[in-house]
This record gives C-alpha cells, sequence and structure tokens, in this order.
C-alpha cells in the first residue's frame, strides 16, 4: 500500500531562517511522483513543488526545494529564508500508479509557524 | 481566471440532517476530485469525475454520501443523513488532464462541515 508519513505535527523557524519538513514515503511502485502543497489560514491548497521519480536532479521553485532521497524513500522539503508568509500548514503527497495517477495520497500535514 | 470556488465554506448541521456541497470547477476542466480531511487526519480522495461520469468513486466512504455533476460542470456532494464522523473539511479540486505532474490540480478552500 502507499503511504505518506510526514512526523513534525507543527514546526517553529524563526524569519530567515531555513526550514526542512520531513515526508517518507512507501511505494513499490517504480514510477511515481512526489508533491509538496501549502494550505494558508486561508484554506485553499497551493501547489509548491513537484519531484517525478526518475527525476536525477532535486526540483527546486524559488525559494522551496525537495530534498528527494530515493534510497531512503524521503522527500523534505527546505524553505530557504523563511517569510512569515510561510506559515501554513504543509502537505507531503505522492502518486503512483498502484492507487491511481489522477489520484493524492496525502499526509497528515505539519503546520509551520514562522516568528519575527 | 477564476479558481475553484466551493460553498458553503462552513457549514455547521445536525446529526441526522442532509447537507449538500457544491464545487464549481475553473472553466473547461474536465476532471474535478473530492477529497475529505478528518481533523488531524490525512487528506483522503473521495472520487473523480471526468466531465459528468464517474471514473472512480472508490474513496466514498458509504451509501450516505452522493455526488453529481450535472452537465460536466459544478459538482455537488450530498451527505444524508449526516454522522458525527462526516465532521471535517471537504475539498474539491479540477484539472484539464489526469496527470496532475503535466496538468496540475486546482484546489478550492474547502468547506468546513461539523455535525454536531
Amino acid at each position: 500500500a502507499q503511504k505518506i508519513t510526514q512526523t513534525q505535527p507543527g514546526m517553529f523557524v524563526q524569519e530567515k531562517e531555513a526550514v526542512t519538513l520531513d515526508c517518507t514515503y512507501d511505494t513499490s511502485d517504480q514510477s511515481y511522483g512526489l508533491f509538496w502543497y501549502k494550505q494558508p489560514s486561508s484554506g485553499e491548497m497551493i501547489f509548491l513543488i513537484y519531484q517525478g521519480s526518475y527525476d536525477e536532479q532535486n526540483a527546486t521553485e524559488g525559494r522551496y526545494s525537495l530534498n528527494f532521497q530515493k534510497a531512503r524513500k524521503s522527500a523534505n522539503l527546505v524553505i530557504s529564508a523563511s517569510q512569515l508568509g510561510d506559515s501554513a500548514m504543509y502537505f507531503c503527497a505522492m502518486i503512483g500508479p498502484t492507487s491511481g495517477t489522477y489520484k493524492y495520497i496525502f499526509g497528515t500535514g505539519t503546520r509551520l509557524k514562522v516568528l519575527a | 481566471e477564476a479558481g475553484v470556488t466551493q460553498f458553503p465554506s462552513h457549514s455547521v448541521i445536525e446529526k441526522g440532517q442532509t447537507v449538500t456541497l457544491r464545487c464549481d470547477p475553473i472553466s473547461g476542466h474536465d476532471n474535478l476530485y473530492w477529497y475529505r480531511r478528518v481533523m488531524g487526519k490525512e487528506i483522503k480522495f473521495l472520487l473523480h469525475f471526468v466531465k459528468e461520469s464517474k471514473q472512480d468513486e472508490s474513496g466514498m466512504p458509504n451509501n450516505r454520501f452522493l455526488a453529481e455533476r450535472t452537465g460536466g460542470t459544478y459538482s455537488t456532494l450530498k451527505v444524508q443523513p449526516a454522522e458525527l464522523e462526516d465532521s471535517g473539511v471537504y475539498f474539491c479540486a479540477s484539472s484539464l488532464g489526469d496527470r496532475p505532474w503535466v496538468y496540475g490540480y486546482t484546489f478550492g478552500s474547502g468547506t468546513r462541515l461539523t455535525v454536531v
């Protein structure tokens, strides 16, 4: 079965510092995709970054990077130079053929609070 | 372009009552998805429409839940009769195609349902 585990229910980070949000996954699929979404207090889920299982380079999008370690089955999100607006829930998610390539498997989320 | 719109944003109903949630996808998006997050748990897939057809409703909890997408535009999710365990946030998402790494999914802000 496919599963996403986010072990950090809550995190604090000082403004302008970097923070890593952990995500481990379990799948028997050879080809899969890993995603991170941000959910601010307004409620909408905002796509941040995507990593394909065959991508050799770690994905980056502005201040977001995905530390992909395939052998360890981890896909941690790194936010550099944290800003107050980064305070939100963050969800790690996976897509793969076993569950359906249109169907996300989400983790339980990590609530990040950026301190001024 | 307008995003995915969900309403109501909040609903509080008594156990045994009926509630209907609505999702208006982005115009032209044939694919529409419903997800649910029960408090503190992971976000779980409920079902997937392509136009007006249900492609996958494997995540629907039981027959108290009925989803429709008449005419392939907006979708409704009816819960009848509501139970306490139905409380949670119901998300809708839409996309042009069913491969999120290609097309991207746009999520709505969710409907927070509280059954008392």
